[in-house]
C-alpha cells in the first residue's frame, strides 16, 4: 500500500484559497487518490477522488501531476466552517484497507 | 436513508467492565469497517467485513477486542475487559464492496474507561 505524507496542520484566513499537498511516492498504477474531511465530533466524509490531472466538484478541486507522486487538494475561498481535519488516502485496486492516519488539521481564522 | 447508525453515542464505564458498541450500516452496503480514533494515533482501522465475513482483523489491538457481524444490517464491537487506554472515539463505516468506493461514517461512539 502506498504511504501518504501530509502536513500535520495549516492555518488560513477567511476568503483565502487553501492548498493541502499530499505525497504518495510509491503510488501504484491502479491506485486512486481520495480525500476525506472530518469536522469536530463527526466521522470523516468523502470530499473528492481522482486518478490524474484535475477533478473539480462543488466542494474542492484535486490536482494530480503526471507522475502522480503527489496530489493537492484546493479549497477556494475558505470560511470558518472549513475548519476540519483533511485526510489523503491512496486506495488500491483489490485492497480493502484504507489508511487514514492523522490527516492535516486546517484552522480557518476570521 | 438515515445513514450509518451507531449506539451508544457516549459510554462511560469502569476498568474491567465489558463494553459493546453497535452499528447499523447503510442498507445495501456490503462492506463494514470499525475504526478507533485517538489524538495520539489518529484514525486506525480495527477490522473490516465484506458480506458479513471478517476479511482483515490485523488492526484489532489484542484479544480483549472482538467484532461480529451476524447479518448484513448489524455489527458489534466488544471490549472485554475494558482498560483506560481503550478510551477513544470508535467509528463504524460502510461502503459498497469495491475498494475505490467512498465510505460512509457513523457519528461515532465516545468511550471513556475510568
Amino acid at each position: 500500500l502506498a504511504k501518504t505524507t501530509q502536513p500535520i496542520s495549516m492555518d488560513s484566513y477567511e476568503g483565502q484559497e487553501v492548498n493541502i499537498t499530499c505525497s504518495h511516492n510509491n503510488i501504484a498504477t491502479n491506485d486512486y487518490i481520495t480525500w476525506y474531511q472530518q469536522f469536530p465530533s463527526q466521522g470523516p466524509r468523502f470530499i473528492i477522488q481522482g486518478y490524474k490531472t484535475k477533478v473539480t466538484n462543488e466542494v474542492a478541486s484535486l490536482f494530480i501531476p503526471a507522475d502522480r507522486k503527489s496530489s493537492t487538494l484546493s479549497l477556494p475561498r475558505v470560511s470558518l466552517s472549513d475548519t476540519a481535519v483533511y485526510y489523503c488516502l491512496v486506495q488500491s485496486g483489490g485492497s480493502y484497507i484504507p489508511t487514514f492516519g492523522r490527516g492535516t488539521s486546517l484552522i480557518v481564522h476570521p | 436513508d438515515a445513514g450509518v447508525i451507531q449506539s451508544p453515542r457516549h459510554e462511560v464505564t469502569e476498568m474491567g467492565q465489558e463494553v459493546t458498541l453497535r452499528c447499523k450500516p447503510i442498507s445495501g452496503h456490503n462492506s463494514l469497517f470499525w475504526y478507533r480514533q485517538t489524538m495520539m494515533r489518529g484514525l486506525e482501522l480495527l477490522i473490516y467485513f465484506n458480506n458479513n465475513v471478517p476479511i482483515d482483523d490485523s488492526g484489532m489491538p489484542e484479544d480483549r477486542f472482538s467484532a461480529k457481524m451476524p447479518n448484513a444490517s448489524f455489527s458489534t464491537l466488544k471490549i472485554q475487559p475494558s482498560e483506560p487506554r481503550d478510551s477513544a472515539v470508535y467509528f463504524c463505516a460502510s461502503s459498497l464492496s469495491n475498494s475505490y468506493n467512498e465510505q460512509f461514517f457513523g457519528p461515532g461512539t465516545r468511550l471513556t474507561v475510568l
